[in-house]
C-alpha cells in the first residue's frame, strides 16, 4: 500500500461542476502540499497545511489530522481547471523536505 | 515564492549519450532537489543537491549515472549518463528553504531517449 493514496484516480466534469480530490495518507505528517501539473509537466504549488483550511481564489484544501485525509475542493470549475492534481506529505521527522507523492488525479473539464 | 527555471524544457536523445539539465533559482535557497516522474507515474526523489559538497543520493540512484552539481546557492546542475529508453521521464528540479516547509518546483524537463 502507497503511504499516499489519492481517489478519484480520473475526474471529468462540466463547467461549473463542484470538484472534490481526496488525499488519504497513512505516515505521521508535519505538512501535506496539494499541486497541480499541466500538460508540459510543470509544477505549481497550490497549497501547503498542516491543519485546518485554506482558500485562495475557486479553489479550498482542508485537512484533517486524526484522519489522516485532505481535500482540495474546485468550485465553479472551469476548463482550463483541466490539469493533474498531485498530493504530497511530508512526514514528520526527518531533516532534508523530503516528500512522498501520490500518484495525482486527473482531472477534465468539459466546456 | 521562489522562481525556478530549467534549461532545456524537452530534448530527444539518443541511446548511450548524456544530457546536462540546468536548474537556475531566482533567489539564495537552502535546498534544491532533483526528481524524476516516469510515465504515467509519482515522482521520485533522485537527490538533494548539496552546495560545496556531494549530492545526497535516494535508494535506487548512484552518482555514475546521475552526477548531479551544485556550485553555488542559486543554481544546479543534473546529468543524466549513459542512456537508454528507461531514463525518458521528466526532470524536475525543486527547492525548499527557510524555517517552513513550502517547496517550489520548476517547470520541468521532458527527456525522450530513442
Amino acid at each position: 500500500k502507497n503511504e499516499v493514496e489519492q481517489s478519484p484516480q480520473n475526474l471529468t466534469a462540466q463547467e461549473g461542476e463542484f470538484i472534490t480530490i481526496n488525499c488519504s495518507y497513512s505516515v505521521g505528517i508535519s505538512a501535506l502540499h496539494w499541486l497541480q501539473q499541466h500538460p508540459g509537466g510543470g509544477i505549481v504549488s497550490l497549497f501547503m497545511l498542516s491543519s485546518g483550511k485554506k482558500k485562495h481564489g475557486r479553489l479550498i484544501a482542508t485537512i484533517n489530522i486524526q484522519e489522516k485525509h485532505s481535500s482540495l475542493h474546485i468550485t465553479a470549475s472551469h476548463p482550463r481547471d483541466s490539469a493533474v492534481y498531485i498530493c504530497a506529505v511530508k512526514n514528520s521527522g526527518g531533516s532534508n523536505y523530503k516528500l512522498t507523492f501520490g500518484k495525482g488525479t486527473l482531472l477534465t473539464v468539459n466546456p | 515564492s521562489a522562481v525556478i527555471s530549467q534549461k532545456p524544457s524537452r530534448d530527444i536523445c539518443q541511446r548511450g549519450t548524456s544530457l546536462t539539465i540546468q536548474c537556475q533559482v531566482d533567489s539564495q535557497v537552502t535546498m534544491m532537489f532533483w526528481y524524476r516522474q516516469q510515465p504515467g507515474q509519482s515522482l521520485t526523489l533522485i537527490a538533494t543537491a548539496n552546495q560545496g559538497s556531494e549530492a545526497t543520493y535516494e535508494s535506487g540512484f548512484v552518482i555514475d549515472k546521475f552526477p548531479i552539481s551544485r556550485p553555488n546557492l542559486t543554481f544546479s546542475t543534473l546529468t543524466v549518463s549513459n542512456m537508454s529508453p528507461e531514463d525518458s521521464s521528466i526532470y524536475l528540479c525543486s527547492v525548499s528553504g527557510g524555517l517552513s516547509y513550502e517547496q517550489y518546483f520548476g517547470p520541468g524537463t521532458r527527456l525522450t531517449v530513442t
